[in-house]
């Protein structure tokens, strides 16, 4: 079967670094994208990743390993407005969406 | 960025009553959108696929003859609840994938509607 997974919840201080890791096994691969999602709104893009390697995007990277299977978010200089859901998610071979259960991330002051 | 809307943002409705919500692509076309449900400290659930001009495509366990999706033209989709009961009551996101886009093929997510049945 597909499989995404994630950490339920991870607790950081702000100012800090923070590193979400997410693992997969699908039926093909077509890219990776990480969404930011605050609780009762709809997903924001963060990242898309198809190569191997590591995406920066201001204060966001994301790294992407096909050959493992994993892909990282990684947040600095965290502000307390990052606290949100973080959700993986990859494009199998049929160009379906595979959907973490999403990490939910604390920003602690 | 590309835009998709949603209408309702949120909408209350008696237990056996139809809610029909609206799906837009404000500045592109979108050949395929998507329809997700997702319960509270859940992740995302698709429910279908839909395909401007064609029949959508429903996951499996979900009901087409309770959940009827209409994509009648590249910037519209409508999902509509029917006979809703107080267990369909969840966030419902739509997205949109842009038609002829790069194999990049972002989707882009619409605002989310919130369905309360009583």
């Amino acid at each position: 079967g597909q499989n995404i997974d994630q950490p339920t919840e991870m607790t950081a201080t702000e100012g800090a670094i923070v590193q979400i890791n997410c693992t997969y096994q699908t039926s093909g691969f077509n890219g990776l994208f990480w969404y930011q999602q605050h609780a009762g709104e709809a997903p924001t893009f963060l990242s898309y990743n198809v190569l191997d390697g590591l995406e920066e995007k201001g204060r966001f990277s994301s790294f992407l390993s096909r050959s493992k299977g994993y892909s990282y978010l990684l947040l600095k200089e965290l502000q307390m407005k990052d606290s949100a859901s973080y959700l993986c998610a990859v494009r199998d071979s049929n160009y379906q969406l595979i959907w973490g259960a999403g990490t939910k991330l604390i920003i602690k002051p | 960025g590309a835009v998709v809307s949603q209408h309702p943002s949120w909408v209350i409705c008696k237990s056996g009553t139809s809610v029909k919500i609206e799906c837009r692509s404000l500045d592109f076309q979108a050949t395929t959108m998507f329809w997700y449900r997702q319960f509270p400290k859940q992740s995302l659930m698709l429910m279908a696929t839909s395909n401007e001009g064609s029949k959508a495509t429903y996951e499996q366990g979900v009901e087409k003859d309770k959940f009827l999706i209409n994509h009648a033209s590249l910037t519209l989709s409508t999902l509509t609840v029917t006979s809703a009961h107080p267990e369909d009551s969840s966030f419902y996101i739509c997205s949109a994938r842009q038609t002829g886009a790069s194999s990049y093929n972002e989707q882009f997510f619409g605002p989310g509607t919130r369905l309360t049945v009583l």
